[in-house]
């Protein structure tokens, strides 16, 4: 099983450049999350999506934008990608169909703008 | 506005030493607690708490919740050197399930 798969690992951004982060699950889940990742900051939600073809805005959802047309895929966009989006970026699966069901975690995707 | 405060933020100690990490939140519509360990990449899950005065015990971690002070703590007896990580607690919250974080205790134990 490779849980929570994200792509890519690392990448370097100019700003005003755009890019999509991928995040493959395939372990079923309904719920699907965006985190970043900053120091001193915690992890903070982007957007989620509670299953296939629905999104919905966390805590910090300005520059980015998000998509689920397929309940295993979650994507993340940057339209105009701006120093302040440099952050580590984990996405996050989650079911409700058993107890202490948890979230998994994928590995990260490193994004710097410069 | 929904809040979890994790503390100490750093805790130094020595192998064999127990470790006490604190976890208090504010949060509206509370489902439950999540303890996690983050080393260099993902958060891998430790604990999930729904219920007041009921510890769950994994190895030498254990945790408890309390829902009436809103708090919960993790404990690591005999602590070792790849307990050192950063350990996140996070409140789920709300129709929705999302997750509100702490920003962490960083623990690093020395031989």
């Amino acid at each position: 099983n490779a849980g929570v798969t994200q792509t890519p690992k690392f990448r370097v951004l100019k700003t005003g450049q755009s890019m999509t982060l991928l995040c493959a699950q395939d372990m079923n889940h309904e719920y699907m999350y965006w985190y970043r990742q900053d120091p001193g900051m915690g992890l903070r939600l982007i957007h989620y999506s509670v299953g296939e073809g629905t999104t919905a805005k966390g805590e910090v959802p300005d520059g980015y934008n998000v998509s689920r047309l397929k309940k295993q895929n979650f994507l993340l966009g940057l339209e105009s990608a701006a120093p302040s989006q440099t952050s580590v970026y984990f996405c996050a699966s989650s079911t409700r169909q058993r107890a202490n069901y948890g979230y998994t975690f994928g590995s990260g995707t490193r994004l710097t703008v410069v | 506005e929904d809040k979890v405060v994790q503390s100490p933020l750093s805790l130094v100690v020595h192998e064999g030493d127990t470790v006490t990490l604190n976890c208090s939140y504010e949060v509206t519509n509370f489902r439950s607690l999540l303890w996690y360990k983050q080393e260099k990449k993902a958060p891998t899950f430790l604990f999930m708490l729904t219920s007041s005065g009921i510890e769950k015990k994994s190895g030498r971690l254990s945790s408890i919740l309390d829902k009436k002070e809103l708090f919960s703590i993790l404990n690591i007896t005999a602590t070792q050197t790849g307990d050192s990580a950063v350990y996140l607690c996070a409140v789920e919250r709300g129709s929705n399930y999302k997750l509100t974080f702490g920003k962490g205790t960083l623990l690093t134990v020395n031989p």
